[in-house]
């Protein structure tokens, strides 16, 4: 089975700042898809960024990027310029290449002091 | 954007009432899940739906709960007799047909059991 594993359960950060996320994950598969989520206060889970294992680039998304370490199993996420918008949990999650389910870590929460 | 629509946002039920949860996915998506988040806890995987059946379900989803997509646009979660445990949050999430590509996730309902 996959576990997917979020070492800081909290993490603050000034405003213009850059943070980085870790998250490592263990599977015996080769084949897989990375994700992280955001959950504002709100509640709804939005989707940062999207890593597929087989891609040795590391995605990025404007402020957003990861940095994907397939033989360590690790998948960080950096945010640069951090906002006040990006307080939030982050939610690591891992997809098995033609599994339906989600695999999700604790999270991180996130704040962005002004 | 098309979004996952949830209703309730809050359900209050009394233990060993039914529940049932309703989730309108994205319009043009094939697989459909439902997750839970108890307070403080990690996302959880309860199952997924594609091609009206059931294609994967956790240990999480025994007898007691079940999936319906009654009309071609609702997905529905029943939970036949609530227990104290069930009081969680509550994800409906769909995605589209290409394989990889991510869920999107609705609000959710907080269903708290008395």
């Amino acid at each position: 089975a996959q576990t997917v594993t979020q070492s800081q359960p909290e993490m603050s950060v000034q405003e213009a700042e850059t943070v980085t996320l870790s998250c490592t994950y263990d599977t015996s598969e080769s084949n897989y898809y990375l994700f992280w989520y955001k959950q504002p206060p709100s509640r709804q889970m939005i989707l940062v960024i999207r890593q597929e294992a087989y891609k040795q680039q590391n995605a990025t998304e404007n402020r957003f990027s990861v940095n994907f370490q397939k033989a360590a199993k690790s998948f960080s996420l950096k945010i640069s310029d951090s906002q006040l918008g990006d307080t939030a949990m982050y939610f690591c999650a891992f997809m098995n290449f033609g599994n339906e389910k989600l695999t999700f870590g604790t999270g991180t929460r996130l704040t962005i002091i002004p | 954007e098309p979004e996952v629509t949830q209703t309730p946002s809050h359900q209050v039920t009394q233990m060993g009432q039914e529940v049932i949860l309703r989730c309108v996915p994205i319009s043009n998506h094939l697989y459909f899940y439902w997750y839970r988040q108890i307070l403080g806890q990690k996302v959880e995987f309860l199952v997924s739906f594609y091609n009206n059946e059931i294609s994967e379900k956790s240990e999480i989803f025994d007898d007691q709960f079940s999936v319906e997509r009654p009309d071609g646009s609702n997905f529905t979660l029943k939970i036949r007799s609530t227990k104290l445990e069930d009081s969680a949050m509550y994800f409906c999430a769909s995605r589209a047909g290409r394989a990889g590509q991510p869920q999107h996730f609705g609000d959710g309902t907080r269903l708290s059991i008395l």
